[in-house]
């Protein structure tokens, strides 16, 4: 699986935007971007992944570049309960089931 | 409805003792994990079941031995328990792409 880069924390406001880069410069072209993210004390929690083109849920936009060597998650309006460390995975798709790699993730904090 | 539950949530236990934790989906998902959350946070794979058939099994310890009775359930039982096993362990489940972890078990070896 490639590896993922980025931000050990970021900070936003609350009712604010939250962009958390992701850079994944040795991405495959078989290999999907997956953003989970952890609350304190909980289990990772899925967000949204993406291939080639802009994905959208109710939980999150992914944006991801044209060479797909990096992403943005966006949190469209970021409350306190989004405080957590979100982990950009990028992986294979595989029918068996295959393990996510977690690296350091980033820490967002949002504040009131 | 809890979709993967783990018990217990918390376990203390001493060295030298064996202990058991236990997972279950209600997902009908066909692939379960267990990961391990060390004290410096990070998240490791362990093991991974797909239709009761181990399909990744990395380099953890012969004393930990996970068990798949059927596609709902994964257990992990841990002999002989070290100091070095305490940490947070969750249970997972998949069908393709994404995994949905359970709350997590915090194991403390004393």
């Amino acid at each position: 699986d490639a590896k993922t880069t980025q931000p050990t924390s970021m900070d936003c406001a609350e009712g604010r935007a939250a962009n958390l880069p992701c850079n994944h410069s040795t991405i495959s072209g078989n290999e999907y971007v997956y953003w989970y993210r952890q609350i304190h004390s909980q289990g990772p929690q899925y967000i949204i992944h993406g291939l080639k083109n802009n994905e959208t849920n109710e939980m999150a936009s992914l944006i991801i570049t044209e060479d797909r060597k990096s992403s943005t998650l966006i949190l469209p309006h970021a409350t306190l309960r989004d405080t957590a460390v979100y982990y950009c995975i990028v992986r294979v798709w595989e029918t068996s089931g295959s393990r996510l790699t977690f690296g350091e993730g980033t820490q967002l904090t949002v504040n009131p | 409805d809890t979709a993967v539950s783990q018990t217990p949530k918390y376990l203390v236990t001493q060295m030298g003792n064996d202990k058991s934790i236990k997972c279950e989906q209600n997902l009908g998902h066909d692939t379960m994990y267990w990961y391990k959350q060390d004290s410096k946070k990070f998240l490791k794979i362990m093991f991974s079941y797909n239709n009761k058939e181990l399909i990744i099994n990395e380099t953890v310890p012969n004393r930990f031995s996970p068990k798949s009775p059927d596609k709902a359930h994964l257990n992990l039982h841990i002999n002989s328990l070290e100091l070095g096993d305490s940490a947070v362990y969750f249970c997972a489940s998949s069908n393709q792409g994404e995994q949905y972890f359970g709350p997590g078990t915090r194991l403390t070896v004393t």
